[in-house]
Formats: structure tokens, sequence, C-alpha cells
């Protein structure tokens, strides 16, 4: 089974702060997904990556900017947290090129409270 | 783009019953719809799927069913138990995989 590792699994942050999430896969995966999971929103993509080197913005990427080192890790970072930005955070990688059949694989998901 | 909507939002059932979950779709080049279900504090994990040129999926407890013409998709699980109690999302993936909001399935011992 895929393996997506997420660190850290919670965090405390101060507004203004600097945030940084990771995300690590062992499945040599091309594509890989950052979202955050709110009550009464689902998932919302901030941002995702075709391979190393790449990023591409989602649908809410303000505020959230994403770097993508190498084949197995993913970061997502906050320059300037706000309290809006308290969150269930959710790495994902997928085994398809383009999505059009594309299974995801989840990390545990890492809870973000920005004070 | 492609919108996803799913219904109940919540329902709550005793061990045994039957539930039904709808998904509806607007973008007709989505191909694939994966479902994945997310026990409480935990990952998401996929459970089922379905291309778009199938209409019927089953694999234990859980029928997944798909009307490209009305773009409409339903999961059906049988036998509940509690351990089935969970937010459901279904999915829609052509260029891009696009979630539902989820269903919060409560399954009563």
């Amino acid at each position: 089974e895929a393996a997506v590792t997420q660190s850290p699994r919670n965090k405390v942050a101060v507004t203004g702060g600097k945030v940084t999430l990771s995300c690590n896969q062992t499945n040599n995966h091309n594509n890989m997904y950052w979202y955050r999971q709110d009550t009464g929103h689902g998932l919302r993509l901030i941002h995702y990556s075709y391979g190393a080197g790449s990023t591409e913005k989602g649908d809410i990427p303000d505020g959230y900017k994403a770097s993508r080192p190498s084949q197995e890790n993913f970061s997502l970072i906050l320059e300037l947290a706000t309290p809006s930005q308290t969150s269930v955070y959710f790495c994902a990688s997928g085994d398809a090129w383009g999505g059009r059949a594309e299974t995801l694989y989840f990390g545990s998901g890492t809870r973000l409270t920005v004070l | 783009g492609e919108q996803v909507e799913q219904l109940p939002s919540s329902l709550i059932v005793q061990e045994g019953a039957s539930v039904l979950i709808n998904c509806s779709y607007t973008d007709s080049a989505s191909v694939y719809f994966p479902w994945y279900k997310q026990e409480p504090g935990k990952r998401l994990q996929f459970i089922i799927d379905i291309r778009s040129n199938m209409e019927r999926k089953q694999t234990q407890r859980l029928t997944l069913l798909f009307d490209k013409k009305t773009k409409h998709l339903s999961l059906h699980i049988t036998a509940t138990q509690p351990g089935d109690s969970a937010i459901y999302f279904c999915s829609a993936s052509n260029n891009r995989i696009f979630f539902g909001d989820g269903t919060q399935l409560v399954v009563k011992p």
C-alpha cells in the first residue's frame, strides 16, 4: 500500500509566523496534492504537483506556497500564517498522469491551529 | 469547472440497515469516480471506484451504480456495522480530481 507521511501531526503557530508542512511519499508517484479540510467545505485543493520542480495552483492557493524539491517530498508553506488558515491539512499522492484515472493515497493529516 | 454534490450530508442508521449515498456531477468529461472513506480522526482511504464505461461495480457489502446519462452515482452499503461509521466522499476525475463535501454516516449498535 502507498505510504504517505505527513509531519508534524499537530502544529500551533502564531499569527504572522511562518509554517511549513511536510509530506513524503515512498511509492514513486508523480502527482502530489495538498488539501485542507474544514467542516462544511469538504476537501479543498490548495496546490498540486506533477513531479519534481513543478507546482500548480489549486482552487484556494492564496496565502500558501508549495515546493516539490524531489519526487518524494512536497511541502506546503504559509509565509504569514493567519487564524483563517486553522484547519486540517492532507497531503496525497496519485499514480496516473493528468488525473484522468487516478486513485489518491492520503497522509494522516496535520492539524494546524493559528492563534 | 466540475461540481460534485453528495446527498444526504449525514445519516444515522441502526446496525444491519442498508444505506444509499447519492452523488451527482456536472462535467461530462469526467471519466473516473473513486470513493473514499474517512473514519474519525483518520486519513481518507480508497474503497471503491467505477469508470464511465461501466454501470455497476460491487465489492463485498458495497455496490456502486453509475448513470452516465444523468451524471449520477449511488453507493449502496448493505448490512451496516458500527465500523462503517465514517465520512464517505465521492469524487470525479477528468484532468483534475473534484470531491464532494462528504456524507457522514453513523451506524448505531
